[in-house]
């Protein structure tokens, strides 16, 4: 389709394994944004990429979380020595030139649910 | 620093019934303001949008006011459907700011 796709929708996981999610986003779109929905909160900011600018990582909560976007496109967040408070839906966005060019409409994925036992 | 506050759901009402979700939020300067709805199954989409004092915005019935005096952004829909059971949020960007704050989310069930 022509929707952010992302990959795996569900991932269970036990404590201190590393995890992989992936975000493909819509074809053409410059910004990729990662978020995380944890039961009760709002949507927190994790990273942002715009183009080849540097990322803004202001809102990695620690330094077991990384993301990297490869040639501009997929991009993959990466959780190292997964917590039980890690667990959450990890949401990527994508838009074509990042919410300040265009007045803040970003195109979601579906998730990826992540569960740490 | 920034930040959405959203009534806090679920909220359940019956068909045709008339809809407020609650939204305030603070920020620096004069932030532009979102409504975003996410259905079942599906990713978070913009639903309406307003980016200065007194704007409104409006799609599929619903309106939203952005009130500078008030810090407000309330939800507002005449006569609910069924299909517009979803999870609503509330979120702004100040400025030129990259990226965007939400609130926690105020899901609506809708019945027959």
């Amino acid at each position: 389709g022509a929707g952010v796709s992302q990959s795996p929708s569900n991932k269970v996981t036990e404590k201190g394994k590393d995890v992989e999610l992936r975000c493909d986003p819509i074809s053409g779109h410059t910004a990729l944004y990662w978020y995380r929905q944890s039961l009760g909160q709002g949507l927190e900011f994790l990273i942002y990429f715009q183009g080849n600018s540097a990322p803004d990582k202001s809102g990695l909560p620690s330094d077991r979380f990384s993301a990297e976007r490869t040639g501009g496109s997929v991009s993959t967040l990466t959780i190292q020595r997964t917590q039980q408070e890690d667990s959450a839906v990890y949401l990527c966005a994508s838009s074509p030139r990042g919410v300040a060019g265009n007045a803040g409409e970003l195109f979601f994925g579906e998730g990826s649910r992540l569960t740490v036992l | 620093g920034n930040s959405v506050t959203q009534m806090e759901g679920p909220v359940t009402l019956s068909e045709e019934a008339f809809l407020t979700i609650n939204c305030t939020y603070t920020a620096t300067g004069y932030p532009s303001l979102f409504w975003y709805v996410q259905y079942p199954g599906e990713g978070l989409q913009l639903l309406l949008k307003a980016t200065k004092a007194d704007d409104k915005g409006s799609n599929k019935g619903f309106e939203a006011t952005y009130r500078k005096e008030t810090t407000s952004f309330h939800l507002e829909k005449g006569s609910v459907q069924v299909s517009d059971s979803a999870v609503y949020f509330c979120a702004l960007k100040p400025g030129t700011a990259s990226k965007l704050t939400f609130g926690t989310g105020t899901r609506l069930q809708v019945t027959l």
